[in-house]
């Protein structure tokens, strides 16, 4: 069974600019997380999505936004990025609610300029 | 709050030895799960194992081990006869069950540098 796939695996861009990063959940998971993961503070939880809908968020500005499609693929969208932005961008998919583990695609890693 | 110590920054070892990775976690609920990743230089982070707060068995599977106790609130993993290609990052890590939902947000440690010299 393939894993979690991101695309793209390496973005640049300037400030000011907006991106949108895709995550394909592993076949049958319904649930998508995102993380940024920065050397100054580490890993951190961006939001989680199921069944479409929004179910948690992280302390992240409203630049930082997010959507999960029916086929419960997800894309986030990142508009007016700022230098701080750059970053690992991980995305974890899990089987259903209360069971199992997230398991992690290979990122994108987006560099703003 | 929950929160995810990992005090050990960087630990290199020479090929074969044993190493333990110290996690301590800090949380308020008394349902939650803890997860040790690795993070090679590909950045993928791949799962290693799952506990949940009710059990503490510790584990083995092949060289690893993981020591989970609650009195310490500690999640210790160990390697034994260790390889280079062990050499990775490794994040231990807390979430909440939370009736109805999602083992949504995971809550990570600093990680641990493991650097494994031939």
């Amino acid at each position: 069974k393939a894993g979690v796939t991101q695309t793209p695996r390496y973005l640049i861009k300037t400030r000011g600019q907006q991106v949108t990063l895709s995550c394909s959940p592993i076949s049958g998971h319904r649930s998508v997380s995102w993380y940024q993961q920065t050397p100054g503070q580490g890993l951190q939880f961006l939001f989680e999505y199921f069944s479409e809908t929004q179910r948690n968020k992280g302390n992240f500005p409203g630049r930082f936004s997010g959507r999960q499609f029916s086929n419960s693929r997800s894309e986030m969208n990142v508009s007016t990025l700022e230098l701080g932005d750059s970053a690992l961008y991980l995305c974890a998919s899990t089987l259903t609610v209360n069971t199992d583990t997230q398991y992690f695609g290979p990122g994108t890693r987006l560099t703003v300029l | 709050a929950q929160k995810v110590t990992q005090a050990q920054t960087e630990i290199s070892v020479v090929e074969k030895e044993d190493v333990t990775l110290d996690c301590v976690y800090e949380t308020r609920d008394t349902t939650y799960y803890l997860f040790w990743y690795k993070q090679p230089p590909s950045g993928e982070l791949v799962f290693l194992i799952r506990r949940n707060s009710f059990d503490e068995q510790n584990e083995i599977s092949g060289r690893y081990s993981w020591n989970f106790q609650k009195s310490t609130s500690s999640f210790n993993f160990t390697i034994t006869a260790s390889q280079v290609v062990d050499s990775a990052v490794y994040f231990c890590a807390l979430s909440e069950l939370k009736r109805g939902s999602t083992l949504g947000r995971l809550y990570f440690g600093r990680g641990t540098q493991l650097t494994v010299w031939p």
